[in-house]
């Protein structure tokens, strides 16, 4: 089956820069993108989404891109704080297509924020 | 965790034993979802409910079964057929279908 992949397995960044984690998806079809935060031992927190017919969403401190065109979905957080130190994954899902309802998990980053 | 409770957090069996994996959600949402993850690695769907009484497989089925008996409820029941079930399990819901997963805290399950 199609999958979602990313292409950092890691980042680092000091305290305050801004952060952006990159997540290549292969499916052309997936109209529907979720970016989570998971940090150790615990499950899956929603950051944010973004529907295929847009560009650009905003939240606080956080915004997602999407280019449609070379299936490229990416995450920037804006002045990183230690405590978005977690594994950043994103998610895809094809409304309707026959996986529908079926979320396909990319590998995760793990983002590392410095004092 | 938005109204989705796991329990326990740690289980340890030995191996050859059924487990069962409690998932309890008081969101009122028809959908339900079992996951894998193991260490460094993404989720893995195991099975899904798309309402009461109805439950499909995911990816990595085998070895596993489900039920649906209430809408809040979602047990996972990791069997003596499943090879390699030492791993980080996670149960989530969506008010439907395709929308916006919440995730319980998760059981971390070793098996002896």
């Amino acid at each position: 089956g199609e999958s979602v992949g990313l292409h950092l397995p890691t980042l680092s960044v000091q305290e305050g820069d801004n952060s952006i984690i990159n997540c290549a998806y292969s499916n052309s079809a997936s109209d529907y993108f979720i970016w989570y935060k998971q940090e150790s031992g615990k499950g899956p927190q929603f950051i944010i989404d973004i529907r295929s017919n847009m560009d650009k969403r905003q939240g606080q401190r956080v915004t997602v891109l999407l280019n449609k065109t070379v299936k490229h979905l990416s995450l920037q957080i804006a002045a990183t704080q230690p405590g978005d130190s977690a594994v950043y994954f994103c998610a895809e899902n094809e409304s309707g297509g026959t996986s529908y309802g079926k979320l396909t998990f990319g590998q995760g980053t793990i983002l590392t924020v410095h004092p | 965790d938005g109204g989705i409770t796991q329990s326990p957090k740690y289980l340890f069996r030995k191996e050859g034993q059924n487990v069962t994996l409690s998932c309890e959600q008081n969101l009122n949402h028809d959908a339900m979802y079992w996951y894998r993850q193991d260490p460094g690695q993404g989720l893995r769907l195991i099975y899904y409910s798309q309402i009461v009484n109805d439950f499909q497989k995911g990816d990595i089925a085998e070895g596993y079964s489900v039920s649906r008996e209430k809408k809040e409820s979602f047990p996972l029941t990791v069997t003596s057929a499943q090879k390699n079930p030492t791993a980080f399990y996670l149960c989530a819901s969506s008010a439907l279908l395709g929308n916006e997963q919440f995730f319980g805290p998760g059981t971390r399950l070793t098996v002896l």
